[in-house]
């Protein structure tokens, strides 16, 4: 069965710190997709990126970064030089090509401090 | 942003009595879902579709029906309410699922408190 594990329940950083928030993820298929989620305090949930199995380049959108490493079963996100925007619980997300379900992790609760 | 709305945005009932949610889509997706939100799990999935009366079930069903009678709408019924329903209900949508998976965007969400 699929599972993601955000370990960190809690973050806490001042502005212009950098963030790194971890996500590990668990699967059986070879094709799968993973996707980070952000929600902001206003609670509607917006898509940050999507990345395939095959595709383990990192991703950089301006001060967002992900590095996917297949050999640690990881999709972690950076956040350089935060701001009191990003405050907001970030959710990692795993959807096998197998099924038409995303399996999310627990999420991480991001603060950024002025 | 994805044309996607919710109704009720918030509703408080009472145990025992049923309850309709409605996901209305403007962007003539294919898949439509529902889940739930709760402190310490995440998101988790409750039913999905993946074409008009086509539906599944997810991790959390028991309890809920769904029904799809048009390609833009997917509502979620809870025929008897119980506390334990107590939760923030969002839709998503996707236009492809399977080898073919696309992203998922989510509607506002419903707050729903079962006294």
């Amino acid at each position: 069965a699929q599972k993601v594990t955000q370990a960190q329940t809690e973050i806490s950083v001042v502005e212009k710190e950098d963030v790194t928030l971890d996500c590990v993820y668990e699967t059986r298929d070879t094709t799968y997709y993973l996707f980070w989620y952000k929600q902001p305090p206003s609670g509607e949930l917006v898509f940050l990126i999507r990345r395939n199995s095959f595709d383990e380049q990192n991703e950089i959108s301006g001060r967002y970064s992900w590095n996917f490493q297949k050999s640690t079963s990881s999709f972690n996100f950076t956040i350089t030089a935060s701001q009191v925007v990003d405050s907001a619980v970030y959710f990692c997300a795993l959807e096998e090509t197998s099924g038409s379900r995303l399996t999310f992790g627990e999420g991480t609760q991001l603060t950024v401090n002025p | 942003d994805a044309g996607i709305t919710q109704s009720p945005r918030h509703k408080v009932t009472e145990t025992g009595t049923p309850v309709t949610l409605r996901c209305h889509q403007t962007e003539n997706h294919r898949y439509m879902y529902w889940y739930r939100q709760d402190p310490g799990h995440g998101l988790r999935l409750i039913h999905y579709s993946y074409g008009v009366k086509d539906t599944d079930k997810g991790e959390v069903s028991d309890g809920y029906s769904v029904s799809r009678s048009k390609t833009e709408d997917f509502l979620l019924t809870l025929e008897s309410a119980t506390s334990s329903q107590t939760s923030v209900y969002f839709c998503a949508i996707s236009d492809a699922g399977g080898i073919f998976t696309d992203t998922q965007y989510f509607g506002p969400g419903t707050r729903l408190t079962v006294l």
